[in-house]
């Protein structure tokens, strides 16, 4: 089992449409939880970051966590062409040493 | 201000050389990070730095890779006898301090081939 999982893709969603993006993590230990967005040929740009269950938005942006289904999911609102990328999910056990999934491949198409 | 930079972008060296890649953190960044990503896959880590203390080394996967950060500030990856295998794209990562919810910001990496 990887430690942290997240579906490949591509998630293809119109523009306008919500966007949803899952991940699960093996270590309950796990504190921190992140999403990075990764444009192709592009480094990994932090987009959003939550440590405590409920719900973070900043933006069009939500973030939920659920530790006790060891679960974290990014929403995306009013998705846009420009959202397409490749979406990492992140953890750390509180060491400085992220974890990362596979990435997540959204495609918001006009 | 100026984010992490790295060095070289590119570098393409011949199978058994070795090749030294160069981290530059954000200034004031006490925490600094390499992570190696493949096509395809999110960054694994290799090894982190607190000041000049390496803290873990654990993901390197071999006694050919090894990392420095003497005055804590830049940091250097070696890899020595490079093998094909070793072809990836290396990222450095700070952060203001290691704690749990410090975010890690990352460089535009280096990208290493191995002929």
């Amino acid at each position: 089992q990887k430690e942290v999982e997240q579906n490949s893709g591509p998630l293809s969603v119109p523009e306008g449409a919500i966007a949803s993006l899952n991940c699960t993590y093996s270590d309950r230990g796990s504190q921190s939880f992140f999403w990075y967005r990764q444009y192709s040929g592009k480094s990994p740009e932090l987009i959003m970051s939550i440590y405590s269950n409920g719900d973070k938005e900043d933006g069009r942006f939500t973030a939920q966590l659920n530790k006790a289904s060891q679960y974290v999911s990014l929403l995306i609102r009013d998705s846009q062409p420009s959202d397409s990328a490749t979406y990492l999910c992140a953890v750390t056990l509180g060491t400085g040493k992220l974890i990362f999934g596979q990435g997540t491949t959204l495609q918001v198409k006009p | 201000g100026a984010g992490v930079s790295q060095s070289p972008r590119y570098k393409v060296t011949k199978r058994g050389q070795d090749v030294a890649l160069r981290c530059d953190p954000i200034s004031g960044h006490v925490s600094l990070y390499w992570y190696r990503q493949a096509l395809g896959q999110g960054p694994e880590f290799l090894t982190y730095f607190n000041y000049e203390a390496q803290q873990d080394k654990s993901g390197l996967p071999n006694d050919r890779f090894s990392a420095e950060r003497p005055e804590g500030s830049i940091s250097t990856l070696t890899i020595q006898r490079t093998e094909q295998r070793d072809s990836a794209m290396y990222r450095c990562a700070s952060s203001l301090d290691q704690g749990f919810n410090q975010p890690q910001h990352f460089g535009d990496g280096t990208r290493l081939s191995i002929l």
